[in-house]
């Protein structure tokens, strides 16, 4: 059974539109979330998340985390092309071997023109 | 820079075969990890060592073998056992094992043909 849920699974908008990318998790022991771009390599780090209703944010990017209700939202405001991308999110257990992440499935976000 | 070097990018396999992807740090971290991608499937974890000399085997370890005899090396290798080994294949380390610096390689894209 899947310990990080995202939806949708699957998502595709025009340019300047808002979106918003869901992620529920099931740990023992929650330490962090983690969201991640990747567009064809590597992930790429966006933000981490420990705190519940402390909003982190990096431009048109933002991000919050409920440990009450064990969910995180990443927005993105006025998508642009290049925010076309699979989004990761990933959960580190504290009760798991260290350094240890759960992925999600990801978001494919497709943004057209 | 400091970094983790994944190669080769692309790599063709017949079936029966052994390959080994390379995987090198030069973070000083001393958590390394093998993750596995397949479309529309999260990261999902093969193999992770904390230490050298040492490796524990994660929720798809069956039909891959790895080694860490170097802090900075973590070899891996998908055997003639792996009955599906076309995906796409990322390492990663950490510091201590802290999901903070979590870094990514670039990926190597295996395909049996």
């Amino acid at each position: 059974e899947d310990k990080v849920v995202q939806s949708p699974l699957s998502l595709v908008v025009h340019e300047g539109d808002t979106v918003t990318l869901n992620c529920s998790y099931e740990v023992t022991n929650f330490r962090s979330l983690l969201w991640y771009k990747q567009e064809k390599k590597a992930p790429t780090f966006l933000f981490m998340l420990t705190s519940s209703g402390i909003e982190k944010k990096s431009g048109r990017l933002s991000s919050i985390l409920d440990k009450k209700e064990l969910f995180s939202i990443l927005n993105i405001t006025a998508t642009q092309t290049g925010d076309s991308a699979i989004y990761l999110c990933a959960v580190h257990d504290r009760g798991s071997t260290l350094g240890r992440l759960y992925f999600g499935r990801g978001t494919q976000l497709t943004v057209w023109p | 820079d400091g970094g983790i070097t994944q190669s080769p990018k692309y790599l063709f396999r017949k079936e029966g075969q052994n390959v080994t992807l390379s995987c090198e740090q030069n973070l000083n971290h001393d958590a390394m990890y093998w993750y596995r991608q397949d479309p529309g499937q999260g990261l999902r974890l093969i193999y992770y060592s904390q230490i050298v000399n040492d490796f524990q085997k994660g929720d798809i370890a069956e039909g891959y073998s790895v080694s860490r005899e170097k802090k900075e090396s973590f070899p891996l290798t998908v055997t003639s056992a792996q009955k599906n080994p076309t995906a796409f294949y990322l390492c990663a380390s950490s510091i201590g094992g802290s999901a903070y610096g979590y870094t990514f390689g670039s990926g190597t894209r295996l395909t049996v043909v």
